[in-house]
């Protein structure tokens, strides 16, 4: 049972665009969630969290929005630079009684100069 | 500030031997402590995970095991190694639940492993 998935496996984007990442889960006791960035043979860097008590969460050109009626997720990136280009991961957290992190599948984002 | 060390970075083994990869965490203590591993086109499979010296608590049923013998080192062996293990391998960590709940996980830069 995949409780984090994200069904685009990659994306195109063009230099200076905005690049959205999506992100679904099933598990309505998620409340903590978290993007990373992966570079091939790297271990996946922490970008951006949120928690279930906010919708919208900005770090300079990283914003992550929280939908929690429809269990979504999305990851803003503007405005996106040929850096970007790696592997983007979403997880999720239940805080209560668990400390498991589970990560969904990665969206491979490419940003075209 | 923290850190995580892990090796080796690359590892080649044949079936049937034995694994031992190692981590180790430095500028905190009490680490809640992972492994996850990466299989080839897929996303990240949680194996084991510590919240203490001796807790371990195990993910998925296979042929690893983990430990914790120090409270900042966590070991993921395997006493026989199978093909389907072969896939790159990462320790992270996070902060205990009372010093800050919503802590982020943070990796370590992983271990390719090839069976052979």
């Amino acid at each position: 049972d995949q409780q984090v998935k994200q069904n685009s496996p990659s994306l195109s984007v063009q230099e200076g665009r905005i690049s959205i990442l999506n992100c679904d889960y099933t598990n309505s006791m998620f409340d903590y969630f978290l993007w990373y960035k992966k570079y091939p043979a790297e271990g996946p860097t922490f970008l951006i969290s949120i928690s279930s008590i906010k919708d919208k969460n900005e770090d300079g050109r990283f914003t992550v929005f929280l939908n929690k009626s429809a269990k979504h997720l999305s990851l803003h990136i503007v405005p996106s630079q040929p850096g970007d280009s790696a592997v983007y991961f979403c997880a999720a957290r239940a805080t209560s009684g668990t400390y498991k992190y589970i990560f969904g599948t990665g969206t491979r984002l490419k940003v075209l100069a | 500030s923290q850190t995580i060390h892990q090796w080796p970075a690359t590892l080649v083994q044949p079936v049937g031997s034995p694994l031992s990869l190692e981590c180790t965490v430095e500028g905190t203590s009490n680490p809640n402590l992972y492994w996850y591993r990466q299989a080839a086109g897929r996303g990240l499979q949680l194996l084991f995970y510590s919240v203490g010296i001796g807790q371990i608590s195990s993910e998925v049923p296979q042929n690893l095991s983990a430990s914790r013998p120090q409270d900042r080192q966590f070991i993921l062996s395997s006493k026989k190694l199978l093909l389907s293990d072969s896939g790159f391998y990462l320790c992270a960590w996070s902060a205990r639940r009372d010093r800050g709940w919503n802590s982020p996980l943070h990796f370590g830069n992983g271990t390719r492993l090839t069976v052979t």
